[in-house]
């Protein structure tokens, strides 16, 4: 285990379609967020998980969004129907339990919608 | 609502001078704060946090409640240290926020 990893590591997509991203987090860390990065922009929160649950989702996560994590390991963000406004760096992070520990990044997908 | 501001996109400073990176937080509960750091091609990692009170690679921040400030510095910059900072606001929810970041430049 190498630390988060997260596939595909580039993402080129037609306007209008579905895309899928997964996140491989830290195997003994509980809680896996989501996090969207634009161009001279910190990365701004989607949603995260504690083991299987999805406890927060930002405003920013429309109904076109959505985040699983259905064993409490790997989570997957999926976007349907894209649009051009999505194109952005998507990142992962995993946490261990308790508290505000340090958060382990993946190396994030980049999303191109054309 | 939480809220995390880095004031400068940009700072250049000489190599051998001091280096402060702004960072003011809005939180109405118990903050923690950390910095975290993206150098060139790599992923983003912590660099310190509020409560391990610890000078990391020569940086330390201190939180400054009454200010609501956690400004990070470092006496002598070395070139090593250009890279991308974000400051982050941590909440009781265990959420985690992040500000816009500054490009440190360190010019030989």
């Amino acid at each position: 285990d190498t630390g988060v990893s997260q596939n595909p590591r580039h993402k080129i997509t037609k306007r209008g379609q579905n895309v899928t991203f997964r996140c491989d987090p830290i195997s003994e860390h509980n809680r896996l967020y989501w996090y969207r990065q634009t161009l001279g922009q910190g990365p701004e929160f989607l949603t995260y998980f504690q083991n299987e649950a999805q406890l927060e989702k930002s405003r920013l996560l429309s109904d076109r969004f959505s985040a699983e994590r259905p064993k409490g390991s790997f989570s997957t963000l999926e976007i349907q129907r894209t649009e051009q406004g999505d194109s952005a760096m998507y990142l992962c992070a995993s946490m261990v339990i308790g508290g505000i520990t340090e958060a382990f990044f993946g190396q994030g997908t980049r999303l191109t919608v054309v | 609502a939480q809220r995390v501001t880095q004031p400068e996109k940009l700072l250049s400073v000489f190599k051998g001078a001091p280096v402060e990176l702004k960072c003011n937080y809005s939180y109405s509960g118990s903050p923690e704060l950390f910095w975290y750091v993206q150098y060139s091609r790599q992923r983003l990692q912590l660099l310190l946090r509020h409560i391990s009170r610890e000078s990391i690679k020569g940086f330390t921040a201190d939180l400054n409640k009454g200010e609501t400030s956690f400004h990070l510095k470092k006496p002598f910059a070395q070139e090593e240290d250009s890279a991308m900072y974000y400051c982050a606001l941590g909440t009781g929810a265990n959420n985690l926020f992040f500000g816009t970041g500054t490009r440190l430049t360190v010019i030989p």
